[in-house]
């Protein structure tokens, strides 16, 4: 099972958006609707962003939110602020039930 | 509260096991599957394989077949994930994550373990 693929690095300045994609397989991405995002700051621990594709768990700020187009999964963050500024990270389900990552994404706040 | 403590880091040799605890509390151990995940120094994370510890059954990922076990102690709510054959590269912190219970909560991981550095040298 190979790792999704995301973006290396994506930046943005303070009060914009920008989004973070996450391509799989029919076998994973495409084939279910279980993908979650989390996001990690250095030394911390994984923090649970979006779950099922779209949905946030209760205290997680309504700036993030999550889509899914066929094999491709993506992450919104509008009104970037500082403290955004992380490594996010997209997992799915897969068809041997299974899971698997993407090769995260290093998130710049200029 | 529902929490994830994990045993201590540990130092081996290569070609030496080495067996990571991971102990629950708060809630009913037996009702949620529980995932072990791997971030080497500066890499991403890399997911190794799912509990379940309601009847001990278990998935690995095939990066990992053959060399990881996860095991489960329901008296004592914990479970135990020993990677064998170790090598430099298996040089990480390993979690290990709950995944909520119902329907449309597959890779809801929360909460996580403190983590575990095991350095292979």
């Amino acid at each position: 099972q190979s790792a999704l693929t995301q973006p290396a690095s994506v930046s943005g300045s303070p009060g914009q958006s920008i989004t973070i994609s996450c391509t799989g397989t029919s076998g994973d991405v495409g084939g279910y609707d279980y993908v979650s995002w989390f996001q990690q700051h250095p030394g911390k621990v994984p923090k649970l962003l979006i779950y099922a594709v779209s949905n946030r768990p209760s205290g997680v700020s309504h700036r993030f939110s999550g889509s899914k187009a066929g094999n491709t999964a993506s992450l919104t963050i509008s009104g970037l602020q500082a403290e955004d500024e992380a490594d996010y990270y997209c997992i799915s389900y897969t068809d041997t039930s299974a899971r698997v990552f993407g090769t995260g994404t290093k998130l710049s706040v200029l | 509260q529902v929490q994830l403590v994990q045993s201590g880091a540990e130092v081996k040799k290569p070609g030496a096991s080495v067996k990571v605890s991971c102990k629950a509390s708060g809630y009913t151990f037996t009702d949620n599957t529980l995932h072990w995940v791997r971030q080497a120094p500066g890499q991403g994370l890399e997911w190794m394989g799912w509990l379940n510890t309601y009847n001990g059954n278990t998935k690995y990922s095939q990066s990992f077949q053959g060399r990881v076990t996860i095991t489960t102690d329901p008296s004592a709510g914990a479970a135990y994930m020993e990677l064998s054959m170790l090598v430099s590269e298996d040089t990480a912190v390993y979690f290990c994550a709950r995944e909520r219970a119902g329907s449309g909560l597959k890779n809801y991981f929360d909460p996580w373990g403190q983590g575990t550095l095991v350095t292979v040298s």
